[in-house]
């Protein structure tokens, strides 16, 4: 079975500071995987999507991910940060039938 | 402007009343979705419809309903059945049910049991 394991449930940074999300999935095969930010009260916005295509993805917002099979690895990286970044980020695999979330890793942006 | 919209956006109910979430879309998409989240947790799938009139069963699906008369409509009925149903409530809808299909997400609803 599919399982996603976020690693660090809170990330502080300060504003102009790299970010890095920490994924790891398990699976069978090479999976598909997504990054959706969910900002306060809000629904969740698609950030980017790995399909085998090509392992450094690039997504919205200046976010990138690059998928790593032998580390089974999808780190999320942004070079600065900025204010409007603070939100929950959540990695998701796709599984057989729907997708997996994990419990997300709360960002924090301090100016 | 195309999305999804979910109303309304906060609601109270009381002990043993059932109540219903809409959940409309005009994307022209096969598969609609709803999902609870609760806090410090991920999204769970409660009920999904991958066409008009057909919908199944999610990991959580006990206490709630749903029906599918109209492509762009997924409404979720908790019941009084569903003994925790304080949260957050998601619908998201895809082009189909393939699971490799990025979901439009809406706004939510939270939902508070007085």
């Amino acid at each position: 079975a599919q399982s996603v394991t976020q690693l660090d449930s809170h990330v502080s940074v300060s504003e102009g500071t790299p970010v890095l999300l920490r994924c790891n999935y398990s699976s069978s095969y090479s999976p598909s995987l997504f990054w959706y930010v969910q900002h306060p009260n809000k629904g969740l916005q698609l950030l980017l999507k790995y399909t085998s295509a090509a392992t450094l993805v690039k997504g919205i917002n200046g976010f990138e991910a690059e998928f790593k099979k032998s580390e089974t690895s999808f780190h999320l990286t942004k070079p600065s940060a900025h204010m409007s970044d603070a939100a929950e980020y959540f990695c998701v695999p796709v599984g057989a039938d729907k997708l997996i979330f994990g419990t997300g890793t709360r960002l924090q942006v301090f100016p | 402007d195309g999305g999804i919209t979910q109303s309304p956006k906060y609601l109270f109910r009381k002990e043993g009343q059932n109540v219903t979430l809409s959940c409309e879309q005009n994307l022209n998409h096969d598969a609609m979705y709803w999902y609870r989240q609760d806090p410090g947790q991920g999204l769970r799938l409660i009920y999904y419809s991958q066409i008009v009139n057909d919908f199944q069963k999610g990991d959580i699906a006990e206490g709630y309903s749903v029906s599918r008369e109209k492509k762009e409509s997924f409404p979720l009925t908790v019941t009084s059945a569903q003994k925790n149903p304080t949260a957050f409530y998601l619908c998201a809808s895809s082009i189909d049910a393939a699971s490799y299909n990025e979901q439009f997400f809406g706004p939510g609803t939270r939902l508070t049991v007085l």
